[in-house]
This record gives structure tokens, sequence and C-alpha cells, in this order.
């Protein structure tokens, strides 16, 4: 069965520090993987697209990895801000068809 | 160049009624798909158009409809609304088909059933 599960499903942090959420696929045959930031009452924003030959991929302090192997991703978030509280939301394509698949997300609360 | 556009952005109505949701994509993308978020059922896809032909659909019921107009412009279609209908429905547009590209969200229409 095609699935995307993330973990955590709520995280807390203080401003500053780092964070990683996970994201694991079952999806096959795999695609391309992306990573969305939704920020409360708004549509999801693109953060990172990566493909099936792409380890790692960085958009200011996010940096994604992606483990093709393990079927495996994470978004790691460095020197978290009070505007990176949000929900990220891990998206995996299916390719033939290109079947879009959702994590149910995890909620980021970043706190002074 | 414009981003998404969804309307209305927020609409009350009771059960048994029915609502159309509007969304007007990027210009130059013709593969409009449609999303409902609830929160404890995270983003569920609803049906995608592309060159105002349906190409995928999720597993929704047929209360659920949609349809894409020649300028790339959606509507969705609920009818005979039940509670379990309150949801945030979001489209997204991008320029080629499903999975080839970036999907570029709205702002979404944030439905209240009473």
């Amino acid at each position: 069965k095609n699935q995307v599960e993330q973990s955590p499903q709520s995280l807390i942090i203080l401003e500053g520090k780092n964070c990683t959420l996970q994201c694991n696929y079952t999806v096959s045959p795999f695609s391309n993987l992306r990573w969305y930031k939704q920020d409360t009452g708004r549509g999801p924003v693109s953060l990172t697209i990566m493909t099936f030959s792409e380890n790692t991929k960085s958009n200011g302090r996010y940096t994604a990895t992606l483990d093709a192997d393990t079927k495996q991703s994470s978004l790691h978030i460095t020197a978290s801000q009070l505007s990176d509280s949000a929900s990220y939301i891990c998206v995996v394509i299916r390719a033939g068809g290109f079947k879009t698949i959702f994590g149910a997300g995890t909620r980021l609360f970043v706190k002074a | 160049k414009a981003g998404v556009t969804q309307t209305p952005r927020y609409l009350i109505k009771t059960r048994g009624q029915q609502v159309t949701l509007s969304c007007s994509p990027i210009s130059g993308h013709r593969s409009v798909s449609w999303y409902q978020q609830t929160p404890g059922q995270g983003l569920q896809f609803l049906f995608e158009y592309f060159s105002e032909t349906q190409r995928n659909k999720g597993n929704f019921p047929g209360r659920f409809s949609g349809r894409q107009f020649s300028n790339s412009r959606s509507e969705m279609n609920v009818s005979t609304l039940e509670l379990g209908d309150s949801a945030l429905y979001l489209c997204a547009s991008q320029d080629q088909g499903a999975g080839a590209n970036v999907l570029t969200f709205g702002a979404g229409s944030r439905l209240t059933v009473l």
C-alpha cells in the first residue's frame, strides 16, 4: 500500500534551536518527494523537491535529505525562528500516473 | 505573475445545501487539482483536471464533482452537504501533468457546514 508517514506528529522547540522532521514512505514506483510548509490558514508552499538520484537539497535554513534505499527523508531546520512555526508536509509522487500521496504533516511550534 | 486564486475564502452552509468553489490557476498552468484538508485527516486528494478533462480522481463520494473551463479555471461542487464536509478546500495548479512540476497552492476556501 502506498503510504507516507511523518514523525513526530508535533514538536515544540525554542527559538534558535535546530530540529529534524522525519518522513518514511512505502510508495512505489517512486518519482519524487517534496516538502511543503503550511502556515495556519494558508495553502502549502513548496520548500524542496527531490528526485531519486538526489541525497541532499538545501533551501536557506531548510535542508532535506533522501535515502531512496530505505525510503526515508528528513527535513532539518537550522537556527529556528518564530516564523518557522507551521505544519510541514511530506509529499511523495508515485511514478506511472503520478499519483500524489500526502503525509499527515508535522506541526512545529517555535517558542521565544 | 499572479498566484492561485480561490474564492470564496470563507463560507458557511447548512446540511443538505450545495456549494460551488472556484479556483483560478497561475496563468499558463493547465493542471488544476483539488484537495480537502481536515485536522484529523490531513490533505486528501479529490481530483485533478488537465485541459478540461478529469485525469485523476481520489476516493470521495459522487457528491463531490468538478469541472475545468477552457481558460483552465476550475470549479468544484459539493451537493447535499454533510457536517463532515467542513474543511479547508485547497486547489493547486502546475503547468504540466501531475507530478511533473511543483504544485502551487491557493490560500483555500474554508467551508463550515452547520
